[in-house]
């Protein structure tokens, strides 16, 4: 069974610093695609970015908002996904999941971790 | 970068009926790369249907989806009391950005 299990998530000021991680179990994480998406309060989905596998090059895209702020990092020895945030505005508030993505042609988000709180507040 | 229009925002619907959801694209997609996703109140999301019409294991078959081009539609046939919750399309285009429909409610009429 996949599971996906966030933590790090809490309470911040604007301008802080804050590091998720994704502990993956279930599957072969070091083959699989991965994506970190999030949900503000009473919103919709939003993507935050995604990084492949090493093997396709382990190469990360990012979405606008969190363009040059957030980063992305896996470490296949630990199964574990990183999303390393800086410089975090009050917008950044949200629930933050992290997902498998599909890397075989659909580019499906295939499966999703509980989430994260983020709370970016003075 | 495209966008996904999702339409109605809210369907209020009686259970045993048939819903129908749209996603609208703002430019022509491939259907390899459209996605369905359900969200209950205090759930994470979870997929329903990829390349716009195959369902994800263990997705019942009153879910189904249809659609080319920039029109997409998630059918739910006999609505169930467990149905009632929120769904969101997604796309993923050639230059690595995903994108989600601003979701639609389907509440109990």
């Amino acid at each position: 069974e996949v599971q996906l299990v966030e933590s790090g998530g809490g309470l911040v000021k604007p301008g802080g610093s804050l590091r998720l991680s994704c502990a993956a179990s279930g599957f072969t994480f070091n083959n699989a695609w991965m994506s970190w998406v999030r949900q503000a309060p009473g919103k919709g989905l939003e993507w935050v970015g995604r990084i492949k596998r090493k093997t396709d090059g382990g190469t990360t895209d990012y979405g606008a908002p969190v363009k040059g702020r957030f980063t992305i990092s896996r470490d296949d020895s630990k199964n574990t996904l990183y999303l390393q945030m800086n410089s975090l505005r009050t917008e950044d508030t949200a629930v933050y999941y992290c997902v498998t993505l599909d890397s075989s042609g659909y580019f499906s988000l295939d499966y999703w971790g509980q989430g994260t709180q983020v709370t970016v507040s003075s | 970068e495209i966008v996904l229009t999702q339409s109605p925002g809210t369907l209020s619907l009686s259970p045993g009926e048939r819903a129908a959801l749209s996603c609208r694209a703002s430019q022509s997609v491939s259907t390899s790369y459209l996605a369905w996703h359900q969200q209950k109140p205090g759930q994470a999301p979870r997929l329903l249907i990829y390349g716009a019409s195959r369902r994800a294991t263990g997705i019942p078959d009153r879910f189904s989806g249809s659609g080319s081009g920039t029109d997409f539609t998630l059918t739910i046939n006999r609505l169930e009391p467990e149905d009632f919750a929120v769904y969101y399309c997604q796309h993923y285009d050639s230059s690595s950005a995903l994108t989600f429909g601003g979701g639609t409610k389907v509440e109990i009429k």
